[in-house]
């Protein structure tokens, strides 16, 4: 069965730093979403994209964090630099063409600690 | 502001009870999804609700969609420990593609 893959499963880096995590959606899958989930607490979407374009980024810290899909497949989420409240679990979903009625496909997700 | 609201936080239940999770949206949503995020996991897609006052179950689960679309729920029928996660609701609203979760329901089952 297809899943989607993220990598690193774990990261720990120290604030001011810079981090970058990867996702790679389920093959064909034109939408892929990248949300930030603290413990206890449901995933916050930060940017939606559509193929290669961004169609929602309304809770992404722009200042700090930025994605890119460039050839529509696969994503990079980028922090630099990190802050303490990054601390989070990162995951990238996908899903077939970002419809109504589509299943997103949640990763195993990037468990972040900025120390 | 937070779009959808779940309750309880947290609910502990002895094998064979039931369980419940309510799933509340100040606005009227398009669709809502619910998902199973097991401990240490990532969230497990489980059904879709479209209509209004649509109900749907699979097995031991049934889902509820209210009348006015503006709220849901969740019940599990005779709890086993399998059953043990946080259940999370996501609501779509009309004329948007994102999907606004609430904060789940963390399930425990003792045995």
């Amino acid at each position: 069965e297809a899943e989607v893959a993220q990598s690193p499963r774990y990261k720990i880096t120290e604030k001011s730093q810079a981090v970058a995590f990867w996702c790679d959606p389920i093959s064909g899958h034109a939408t892929l979403y990248w949300y930030r989930q603290i413990l206890g607490q449901g995933p916050e979407l930060l940017v939606q994209f559509q193929d290669e374009s961004v169609v929602d980024d309304s809770q992404l810290p722009k200042d700090r964090f930025s994605a890119e899909r460039l050839k529509g497949v696969d994503s990079t989420l980028k922090i630099q630099p990190a802050e303490l409240g990054d601390s989070a679990m990162y995951l990238c979903a996908s899903s077939l063409s970002g419809g109504t009625t589509d299943t997103q496909y949640f990763g195993p997700g990037t468990r972040l600690t900025v120390l | 502001g937070q779009q959808v609201m779940q309750i309880p936080q947290y609910q502990h239940v002895q094998e064979g009870e039931d369980f419940t999770t309510y799933c509340n949206s100040s606005t009227t949503l398009s669709n809502i999804q619910w998902y199973k995020q097991r401990p240490g996991g990532h969230p497990v897609f489980l059904i879709q609700l479209v209509k209004s006052g649509e109900v749907k179950k699979q097995k031991r689960l049934t889902f509820q969609f209210g009348e006015a679309k503006k709220n849901s729920s969740l019940h599990i029928t005779a709890t086993q420990t399998t059953d043990v996660g946080t259940y999370f609701c996501a609501g779509q609203l009309y004329n948007f593609n994102k999907f606004y979760f609430g904060s789940g329901t963390k399930l425990n089952v003792k045995p």
